[in-house]
């Protein structure tokens, strides 16, 4: 079972930023936060992840909670190529298997 | 640098028949994965290649299901016999060697099998 609890679906405005929230209470030390999007018809994309600092690259902006219990993805100005499903999921240090859950579907209005 | 890709993009086959699906992982990338999604389904983890060894085939579903990677390049899934459950999309990825947990994985565009 996913180890992660994310909203089924959200939906954003196209130039505004996005905030994805993921839930992730039994999450160990040595868990790393991953996030990952699916767009149509293609494999899932690496965005970014973290393991207890917050983390930004060209793609997105992950802010993990002091507890480590939630993360949030933030895309700061959300585009109609955007519009995927967002998974998060955690991996422990010494295995290497995703697990995957349901992810949030992001719908980015023009 | 080239990502992963994989071949066919879809294949349509009978019950029964085999199939093979092939994937090649991004040079140099020790780690190969195996994923699935079936219908309505998430995304599944079948196993994990370091170069030519399994490391986990936990998630394989049974034995109509065979994962080669001879000589730790590229990797192939047979299905024989295939049977309608099957039907999904498989998924190949690699990834870096060394710490695995920190270094992402990278997706090729599936295969898309259909068993009728």
């Amino acid at each position: 079972d996913a180890k992660t609890t994310q909203p089924n679906s959200m939906e954003s405005n196209e130039e505004e930023p996005v905030h994805l929230p993921c839930n992730h209470s039994t999450i160990s030390g040595t868990d790393y936060i991953h996030w990952y999007r699916q767009l149509p018809s293609q494999g899932p994309e690496y965005v970014i992840h973290g393991l207890t600092s917050n983390v930004n690259n060209r793609m997105a902006s992950l802010a993990i909670a002091e507890d480590r219990k939630s993360s949030t993805l933030i895309l700061h100005r959300a585009t109609l190529r955007d519009a995927a499903v967002y998974y998060c999921i955690l991996v422990t240090s010494g295995t290497y298997k995703y697990i995957f859950g349901t992810g949030t579907r992001l719908k980015v209005l023009a | 640098e080239a990502g992963v890709t994989q071949f066919p993009s879809h294949s349509v086959i009978e019950k029964g028949q085999t199939v093979t699906l092939r994937c090649d992982p991004i040079s140099g990338h020790d780690n190969l994965y195996w994923y699935r999604r079936v219908m309505g389904k998430e995304i599944k983890f079948l196993l994990h290649f370091v170069k030519e060894s399994k490391q986990d085939e936990s998630g394989m579903p049974n034995n109509r299901f065979l994962a080669e990677r001879t000589g730790g390049t590229y990797s192939t899934l047979k299905v024989q016999p295939a049977e309608l459950e099957d039907s999904g999309v498989y998924f190949c990825a690699s990834s870096r060697p060394r710490s695995v947990a920190s270094y992402e994985q990278y997706f090729g565009p599936g295969t898309r099998l259909t068993v009728t």
